[in-house]
């Protein structure tokens, strides 16, 4: 079946540590979303790549980053984590024409802890 | 700007009893509307959408509405079961790429 992948489920990282987080899709869309979704709130839209042209969220602290390196992979840089940064992080695709964009799916999200 | 307001939570029914989570929006033009549901320690799911006025999208026993005269996109479902408890999330999206999200409900069903 097609699907949006995250790995991995559950992240530990340690306070300051660099980590990455991974997202794969077979579904070969051409956009690709990273959401940050805090305890009891809604997804917080990061970032997100239209084809190779990356928009970055006014608000996205430039702690975030991330990199495309072709259709199928996305991932999620964060380079100095701290605690705020706890969350599930949820990554999601679509495809997008000159007509608008279609619906998004979305993976089972990386449940991301600094210790 | 666009915006989506749900009915605030947490919703608590008994199995078998009638549901309805209610969403309204704010936009200009004719956005697209989506029910997601989300499972404890899950992703999002689509549950269903609608694309244009008068429009019903349904999946699982849920259906919503599409409303351009009341702009609503309520949630229902006949006959609750205890699965279906999780947090659901009325969005948006309206040509750009955003997908603009309600505040989120959380059902909890009884047995």
């Amino acid at each position: 079946d097609a699907m949006v992948i995250q790995n991995p489920r559950y992240q530990v990282t340690q306070f300051g540590k660099p980590v990455t987080l991974s997202c794969s899709q077979t579904l070969n869309h051409n956009v690709m979303y990273w959401y940050q979704q805090k305890s009891s709130q809604a997804p917080k839209l990061l970032f997100h790549y239209y084809d190779k042209d990356f928009n970055n969220e006014a608000d996205t602290p430039d702690n975030f980053q991330s990199r495309r390196p072709n259709t199928s992979f996305c991932f999620l840089d964060i380079r100095s984590p701290g605690l705020g940064d706890a969350a599930m992080y949820l990554c999601a695709t679509s495809r997008a024409s000159t007509g608008g964009v279609d619906t998004q799916y979305f993976g089972p999200g990386t449940r991301l802890t600094v210790l | 700007g666009n915006s989506v307001t749900q009915m605030e939570g947490p919703v608590t029914l008994s199995e078998e009893a009638f549901l309805t989570i209610n969403c309204t929006y704010t936009a200009t033009g004719y956005p697209s509307l989506f029910w997601y549901v989300q499972y404890p320690g899950e992703g999002l799911q689509l549950l269903l959408k609608a694309t244009k006025a008068d429009d019903k999208g349904s999946n699982k026993g849920f259906e919503a509405t599409y409303r351009k005269e009341t702009t609503s996109f309520h949630l229902e479902k006949g006959s609750v079961q205890v699965s279906d408890s999780a947090v659901y999330f009325c969005a948006l999206t309206q040509g750009a790429q955003k997908l603009v999200f309600g505040q989120g409900t959380r059902l909890t069903i009884n047995p």
